[in-house]
């Protein structure tokens, strides 16, 4: 079944305490993304990935890392989390490099900063 | 910047009703534009989609969308509404250019009374 999986799917965390969200897609999609979900402002893009080694900074880079070493793997890394990292996020892929593709999402990962 | 204004933040319909959820794009080309539909502790999952051509776009589940470029709008309707269409609807403008995002409006919560 082709599908975007993220872990963890929940998880609360203190102030400082390095954590890696982990992103895996099996459907060889060249382009995979980060966003993130926050009442009233929708989904805003974190970082992306156009290809293995290949990122860049989405609109809400701050406070997160991102590293694309493999082609199905696109872990977002928050070194040092503060409550304002507190967030529902979503990583998604796409088979096209021009934006005529359907972005696949995976079910999001509810993250909470203490 | 291309932008997305999803006006209403939460609408309520009687199922069998008709429905119509309103965007509104800014963007300075031709632009690429989606609806997303999320439904309770899911991700996101693609609706319908226009690029060219013909402006009244058919998607999944019996909604359809009309393009509209002098009202800079792309209305998802759908003619009767069942209870299992409750869920968060997202419309995005897509861009081609640079780095290449999906810019999301901030969403719209259907509920459904029976």
């Amino acid at each position: 079944e082709a599908q975007v999986t993220q872990n963890p799917r929940y998880l609360i965390t203190v102030t400082g305490k390095k954590l890696t969200v982990t992103c895996s897609q099996n459907m060889n999609h060249e382009y995979m993304s980060w966003y993130r979900q926050d009442p009233g402002l929708g989904l805003r893009q974190i970082y992306y990935s156009m290809n293995v080694e290949v990122t860049d900074k989405g609109d809400v880079p701050e406070g997160y890392k991102v590293s694309r070493k493999e082609k199905r793997n696109f872990p977002l890394i928050l070194e040092s989390p503060s409550p304002n990292q507190t967030s529902l996020y979503f990583c998604a892929s796409s088979a096209q490099l021009a934006f005529t593709g359907e972005l696949f999402f995976g079910e999001g990962s509810r993250l909470t900063v203490l | 910047a291309q932008s997305v204004t999803q006006p209403d933040i939460h609408i309520t319909v009687s199922e069998g009703a008709s429905l119509e959820l309103r965007c509104n794009y800014s963007y300075g080309a031709t632009p690429y534009l989606f609806w997303y539909v999320q439904s309770p502790g899911q991700g996101l999952q693609l609706l319908l989609k226009y690029f060219s051509g013909d402006t009244l776009v058919q998607g999944i589940k019996g909604f359809e969308a009309e393009f509209k470029r002098s009202q800079s709008s792309f209305n998802l309707r759908k003619p009767s509404v069942h209870w299992s269409d409750a869920a968060e609807y997202f419309c995005a403008v897509g861009s081609d250019t640079g780095r290449r995002a999906l810019t999301f409006g901030s969403g719209t919560r259907l509920q459904v009374q029976p």
